[in-house]
């Protein structure tokens, strides 16, 4: 199971809005509802920010926000913060019945 | 409080083994599986797999097949990643996590770094 494919890096400013794209194939992000995005600093855990495409864990700011369109998921963060600059992986259900991960995309926060 | 707590970071030689522990604490294990996650120095996190926690069946991602071992402890809320035949290419930080349904990887262990050298 090849990783989905992600940006390697985004950059936003403070206060502006900024897209992580996830692309799979009809295998795996287009054919399921879990999808799940993760945010990582380094020398910590992982986070879970988004599960099920869209959905937040209770905790999780409501600047985040998960969509999904055909075989690509996307991450949406608005309002730029600074704690939000980390590693953001996307992860998607796969017809094989494993998950698997994007390559991460390093976020950084101007 | 929901937590996983992972053993410490463990330095072997090429070909020895090593065993990670994940303690579960603030839920049972039984009630939600648990997944391992690899993370290399300086690369993403990879998708080693998940065990059961009810029946202790395991299914490993297809890099992950032969030397890798999930397995659960016979009287503790307790999961364990075995990795036999040590690599210097397995050097990387090992993550255990509760998957609350498919996918949904809503608790992480702190992670444990092994490191393969000689």
């Amino acid at each position: 199971q090849s990783a989905l494919t992600q940006p390697a890096s985004v950059s936003g400013s403070l206060g502006q809005s900024i897209t992580i794209s996830c692309t799979g194939t009809s295998s795996d992000v287009g054919s399921y509802k879990y999808i799940s995005w993760y945010q990582h600093h380094p020398g910590k855990a992982p986070r879970l920010m988004i599960y099920e495409v869209s959905d937040r864990p209770s905790g999780v700011s409501d600047r985040f926000s998960g969509s999904k369109s055909g075989n690509t998921a996307s991450l949406t963060i608005s309002g730029l913060q600074a704690e939000d600059e980390a590693d953001y992986y996307c992860n998607s259900f796969t017809s094989s019945g494993t998950l698997v991960f994007g390559g991460g995309t390093k976020l950084t926060v101007l | 409080q929901v937590q996983l707590v992972q053993s410490g970071s463990e330095l072997k030689k090429p070909g020895a083994s090593v065993r990670v522990s994940c303690e579960a604490s603030g839920y049972t294990l039984s009630r939600h599986s648990i997944n391992w996650v690899r993370q290399v120095p300086g690369q993403g996190l990879e998708w080693m797999g998940w065990i059961d926690t009810n029946t202790g069946t395991p299914t490993y991602a297809r890099d992950f097949t032969g030397r890798f071992v999930f397995s659960l402890g016979t009287s503790v809320n307790t999961a364990y990643l075995q990795i036999n035949s040590l690599k210097v290419d397995d050097t990387a930080v090992y993550y255990c996590a509760r998957d609350l349904a498919i996918g949904r990887l809503d608790t992480w262990g702190q992670g444990t770094l092994v490191t393969v050298s000689s």
